[in-house]
């Protein structure tokens, strides 16, 4: 089975400006989640999506937010760039059984850099 | 809120020779465990989980973890390192009974020497 796949692998964007970034979950995986990592913040939760709905929001401003397709593909926008914004982005997909999740595994991630 | 510590930033040892993570969470009930490890440039990947059932857990790549739940601690395990072991590795928990919104601890940076 491939595994979660992220695009684009690299950004550069100016302050002031919007991004998306997107996720292809594994094959069958119908939740996805959104994680932010920078070297002072660690890793930080986003929010989660299933079944094109959001499930789970991290605190996070609103300039952040995501959305799912019908084929659990999913896109994350943030508007109105801020130098604090550079990190990487990971998307992690999931099973849903029950309506819980298991197990997440993650994408490669896309280096989001800020100027 | 749950919350994940791990007390090392960075650790090194030689190739060959035994090695411990540590890990400690603070979650009211009983939460599912994680450990990750991360390569530089990588995503991450999942070594092994703890939900219930045995405390001692076994993963991939010949690493194990223990839950104690007196401690409140989840410690990372292997016998002997290799050199490409040699990455960040990330302890994280989810709310008991679900994986989602994953808090995870700050890392720790395992450096092998030869």
């Amino acid at each position: 089975k491939a595994g979660v796949t992220q695009t684009p692998r690299y950004l550069i964007k100016t302050r002031g400006q919007q991004v998306t970034l997107s996720c292809s979950p594994i094959s069958g995986h119908r939740s996805v989640s959104w994680y932010q990592q920078t070297p002072g913040q660690g890793l930080q939760f986003l929010f989660e999506y299933f079944s094109e709905t959001q499930r789970n929001k991290g605190n996070f401003p609103g300039r952040f937010s995501g959305r799912q397709f019908s084929n659990s593909r999913s896109e994350m926008n943030v508007s109105t760039l801020e130098l604090g914004d550079s990190a990487l982005y990971l998307c992690a997909s999931s099973t849903r059984t029950g309506g819980e999740v298991y197990e997440q595994y993650f994408g490669p991630g896309t280096r989001l850099t800020v100027t | 809120a749950q919350s994940v510590t791990q007390p090392d930033i960075h650790i090194t040892v030689s190739e060959g020779a035994s090695l411990e993570l540590r890990c400690n969470y603070s979650y009211g009930a009983t939460p599912y465990l994680f450990w990750y490890v991360q390569s530089p440039g990588q995503g991450l990947q999942l070594l092994l989980k703890y939900f219930s059932g045995d405390t001692l857990v076994q993963g991939i790549k010949g690493f194990e973890a223990e839950f104690k739940r007196s401690q409140s601690s989840f410690n990372l395990r292997k016998p002997s390192v290799h050199w490409s072991d040699a990455a960040e590795y990330f302890c994280a928990v989810g709310p008991s009974g679900s994986a989602r919104q994953l808090t995870f601890g700050s890392g720790t940076q395992l450096t092998v020497l030869p």
